[in-house]
């Protein structure tokens, strides 16, 4: 059965401190691996990974692709109270099976 | 640089009755995506499609129909609505599959 797990499911951090979620997957066929934020609506991209151990980064956001070992992490360093949000994860296997996991709840303490 | 729209944004049902969902995008994408999420549960697809005049069945597409008349809207239809159709409604739209998906507002659902 294919299945995406994000761990952990919710992290309290303060202000500055640096988190690293992680995404674990075990999928019959992959084509990509997605991050997304989602705050009170919208899911809004992050990164997509498809090669393992390139190094996307975006400002203070980085995240990288393990296929070997089935695993990405999605690191924030110096978090800021607007970093607070759910995290989702997800896996495209094929047109018709995109799997997101439950996402990791992020909560920034100013 | 309206993207994907969803309308309405939230919407209450009585068990039985049926609904529209409407999405439009304007980025010229081919696939489009509906997806239901739920406490706990994660985004889960129901219905998509890979182009116009296209449809094909996601992960839960039971109790929901859809249409593609045109390459830019994409409507979810709830025949006969049921409490367990009670979620969040997300549209998305991409230009292929495995490729980067753009995210509609959510619809709120309830169905008493």
């Amino acid at each position: 059965e294919d299945k995406v797990v994000q761990s952990p499911l919710s992290l309290v951090v303060h202000e500055g401190d640096t988190v690293t979620l992680n995404c674990s997957y075990e999928v019959t066929n992959f084509r990509s691996l997605l991050w997304y934020k989602q705050e009170k609506k919208a899911p809004t991209f992050l990164f997509m990974l498809t090669s393992s151990g390139i190094e996307k980064k975006s400002g203070r956001l980085s995240s990288i692709l393990d296929k070997k070992e089935l695993f990405s992490i999605l690191n924030i360093t110096a978090t800021q109270t607007g970093d607070s949000a759910v995290y989702l994860c997800a896996v495209d296997i094929r047109d018709d099976k995109i799997i997101f996991g439950k996402g990791t709840r992020l909560h920034i303490l100013p | 640089n309206a993207g994907v729209t969803q309308t309405p944004k939230f919407r209450v049902l009585k068990t039985g009755q049926s609904m529209t969902l409407l999405c439009a995008q304007d980025m010229n994408h081919e696939y489009m995506y509906w997806y239901r999420q739920d406490p706990g549960m994660g985004l889960r697809l129901i219905h998509y499609s890979v182009g116009e005049g296209t449809t094909a069945k996601g992960e839960v597409p039971d109790g929901y129909n859809v249409s593609r008349l045109k390459k830019q809207n994409f409507l979810l239809g709830l025949e006969s609505a049921a409490p367990s159709q009670t979620s969040v409604y997300f549209c998305a739209s991409s230009y292929g599959g495995g490729l980067i998906q753009y995210f509609g507002a959510g619809t709120r659902l309830s169905v008493l």
